[in-house]
């Protein structure tokens, strides 16, 4: 069975500086995984997507993510935070030609202070 | 850009009554589902629908819950004789093909149940 594991249910950064959010997943086949981002009062959005095609994933508004097997890590990351990046963000996996669901983490909240 | 829509953006029910939560989702797309998140929890899957059949429902999706596709747009959840444990923010998504295989599901801005 998938599960993820998102160190750190909030993380608090500086406008300007590096922005790292950490996802464990375990899977006993190789993993799709996705990073979401829930902005107050709206739905779940795709930031990005892993899908063994390249190990470094570029996603929407600056955020890429680094998909590393031998540490079973798909870490999320933006080298600069703004102030509208303040959001929960949420690591999610699913398995190749396995179950249709996506397994969540229990997300991290992201504060950017000015 | 296609969304998801669901309605009622908040529905508050008293204990024992039945509600249904609706969804429209993105018109070309063929896998629906249903996640659920209680307050200060993980966002959990509830159900998969493909090709007017549930393909994988989880341990939470009992008999209390029910889910139909009435007509060519809308996805609904059926939950019978609420629960207090049953508040929650639900989550509709689709997909054009199931998240298994490389496609991304879109969510809808939820419904936030309140059970009283």
């Amino acid at each position: 069975a998938q599960s993820v594991t998102q160190l750190g249910s909030h993380v608090s950064v500086s406008e300007g500086a590096l922005v790292l959010l950490r996802c464990n997943y375990s899977s006993s086949v190789p993993p799709y995984l996705f990073w979401y981002v829930q902005y107050p009062n709206q739905g779940l959005q795709l930031l990005l997507k892993y899908t063994s095609a390249a190990t470094l994933v570029k996603g929407i508004n600056g955020f890429e993510a680094e998909f590393k097997k031998s540490e079973t890590s798909f870490h999320l990351t933006k080298p600069s935070a703004h102030m509208s990046d303040a959001a929960e963000y949420f690591c999610a996996v699913s398995t190749q030609g396995g179950s249709e669901k996506l397994v969540f983490g229990k997300g991290t909240k992201l504060t950017v202070n000015p | 850009e296609p969304e998801v829509t669901q309605t009622p953006s908040h529905q508050v029910t008293q204990m024992g009554q039945e509600v249904i939560l609706h969804c429209v989702p993105i018109s070309n797309h063929l896998y629906f589902y249903w996640y659920r998140q209680i307050l200060g929890q993980k966002v959990e899957f509830l159900v998969s629908f493909y090709n007017n059949e549930i393909s994988e429902k989880s341990e939470i999706f009992d008999d209390q819950f029910s889910v139909e596709r009435p007509d060519g747009s809308n996805f609904t959840l059926k939950i019978r004789s609420t629960k207090l444990e049953d508040s929650a923010m639900y989550f509709c998504a689709s997909s054009e093909r199931g998240t298994g295989m490389n496609t991304e599901a879109f969510f809808g801005q939820g419904t936030r149940l309140t059970v009283v």
